[in-house]
């Protein structure tokens, strides 16, 4: 099964500032199947980023993914105050078919 | 406009049964996976399992199988999750979400979880 790691565990930044959070697989995971999410207090998660690069729809370009097999990252170029949040990668494993959530990042105002 | 709608909050007591539902709507419900996640107070999101409506296909991680039941009725568009005998441990927000895959070239692409809901309290309490 694979694991996912995500580091740091809090991210304290100060708006304006650019923001870089690592997601990291304990066996390689398929591009196509890495996600991430972002969740504000008292929210349902959102969707960001699926194929480890792709913005989904109506997510602005400060947000970028990038990465492939064990290693991806999620970069917020420069953080606006709406950005302050939790951040979760996901990934799909076929092998049984699952999927898993790392652990998350906070990144919280300095 | 594509959404999907949770029933209320639900507060049980141990060993009582319970089954939440998600509507889905605006869109095509029978040919996109449903997707369970929990998230316990204060903690992160884990996935449950999921179903595809269309021929109710379910998967379940490790960590809830035999633990709850995936369900979908394709007729009135909703999915649900159930318990035979709830624990104070089953305590969280749930959440379903829709699972979006394209096929393209001989190769299926993961579009993420793209569409959720509201989420439903879950409170066991005696």
């Amino acid at each position: 099964e694979i694991v996912l790691t995500q580091s740091p565990g809090t991210l304290s930044l100060s708006p304006g500032e650019r923001a870089t959070l690592s997601c990291r697989a304990s066996q390689s995971v398929s591009s196509s199947y890495l996600a991430w999410y972002q969740q504000k207090p008292g929210q349902a998660p959102r969707l960001l980023i699926y194929g480890a690069s792709s913005r989904a729809t109506g997510i602005p370009d400060r947000f970028s993914g990038s990465g492939s097999g064990t290693d991806f990252t999620l970069t917020i170029s420069r953080l606006e105050p709406e950005d302050f949040a939790v951040y979760y990668c996901q990934q799909y494993g076929r092998s049984p078919p699952r999927f898993t959530f790392g652990p998350g990042t906070k990144v919280d105002i300095k | 406009e594509v959404q999907l709608v949770q029933s209320g909050a639900e507060v049980k007591k141990p060993g009582e049964s319970l089954k939440i539902s998600c509507e889905g709507s605006g869109y095509s419900f029978t040919s996109y996976w449903i997707g369970w996640v929990r998230q316990m107070p204060g903690k992160g999101l884990e996935w449950m399992g999921n179903i595809y409506p269309g021929d109710s296909d379910t998967r379940y991680s490790p960590s809830f199988q035999g633990q709850v039941t995936i369900s979908a009725d394709k007729s009135i568009s909703t999915a649900y999750l159930q318990w035979s005998s709830l624990k104070a441990s089953d305590t969280a927000m749930y959440y379903c979400a829709r699972h979006t895959w394209n096929y393209v070239g001989g190769h299926y692409y993961y579009y993420g979880m793209d569409v959720w809901g509201q989420g439903t309290t879950v409170t066991v309490s005696s």
